[in-house]
């Protein structure tokens, strides 16, 4: 199947510095990428979706400005956490679509854990 | 929004089948996924089921589909302790929406 990569898989960080998250499709091309956050035995919760070349759309409540995505190529995305908090400590994973999937299938990335000290 | 929602834990013994179930509230789903979780790690999807389907078999998986009382289930039969993870639905009419999860523990 298709592979979704993430990089760093483990950050440490301390607070008020900002934190990229790569995100990529390694043997797709991938127009609409995703963005969710999972905190400690929860599920998933969606952050956004970033489609290529343009804005990304953010879900109700997720501050825009605080986490900035950016889908600049059709096999990446990146997510910014900036001034990062202890409270923005939480495991992000992204996905990708691959849009040749004749059931629309998102391939995860394994994550990254985010703590900020 | 949508609803979608799982029991949180499950223990089984080596060797007995599990069945995890799922509800939801959106119908207009054209697929429903399965995906596992292993501790520390991404989502795998383990497999998914068309709309119009009620049954798929994908050697010791088994998915039920009813879509009158929305209600999906996983079964896992001869579960393996490598099976323990979190499992988690999922359903689609616009984007993936995910289950609360449910921690499979197999006991040797």
């Amino acid at each position: 199947g298709a592979v979704v990569s993430q990089h760093p898989s483990w950050v440490i960080c301390k607070s008020g510095t900002s934190v990229k998250i790569e995100c990529r499709s390694l043997d797709f091309q991938a127009t609409t990428m995703f963005w969710y956050r999972q905190f400690p035995k929860q599920s998933l919760m969606l952050m956004a979706t970033s489609n290529e070349g343009s804005k990304a759309t953010y879900e109700q409540g997720v501050e825009k400005d605080k986490f900035l995505i950016n889908h600049a190529s059709l096999t990446l995305s990146t997510l910014t956490v900036t001034s990062a908090h202890p409270e923005d400590s939480s495991f992000y994973i992204c996905s990708a679509r691959d849009q040749r999937g004749v059931y629309n299938e998102q391939f995860f990335g394994p994550g990254t854990r985010l703590t900020v000290l | 929004g949508e609803d979608v929602e799982q029991s949180l834990f499950l223990s089984v013994r080596e060797g007995d089948s599990s069945v995890i179930n799922c509800t939801y509230t959106d119908s207009s789903s054209t697929y429903l996924y399965w995906y596992k979780q292993e501790p520390g790690a991404g989502l795998q999807l383990l497999t998914y089921i068309f709309s119009n389907m009620d049954m798929k078999q994908d050697q010791r998986l088994t998915v039920l589909l009813n879509k009158k009382d929305k209600h999906l289930s996983l079964r896992i039969a001869d579960t393996q302790t490598g099976d323990s993870a979190i499992y988690f639905c999922a359903d689609c009419p616009n984007n993936l929406f995910f289950g609360t999860g449910t921690r499979l523990t197999v006991i040797p």
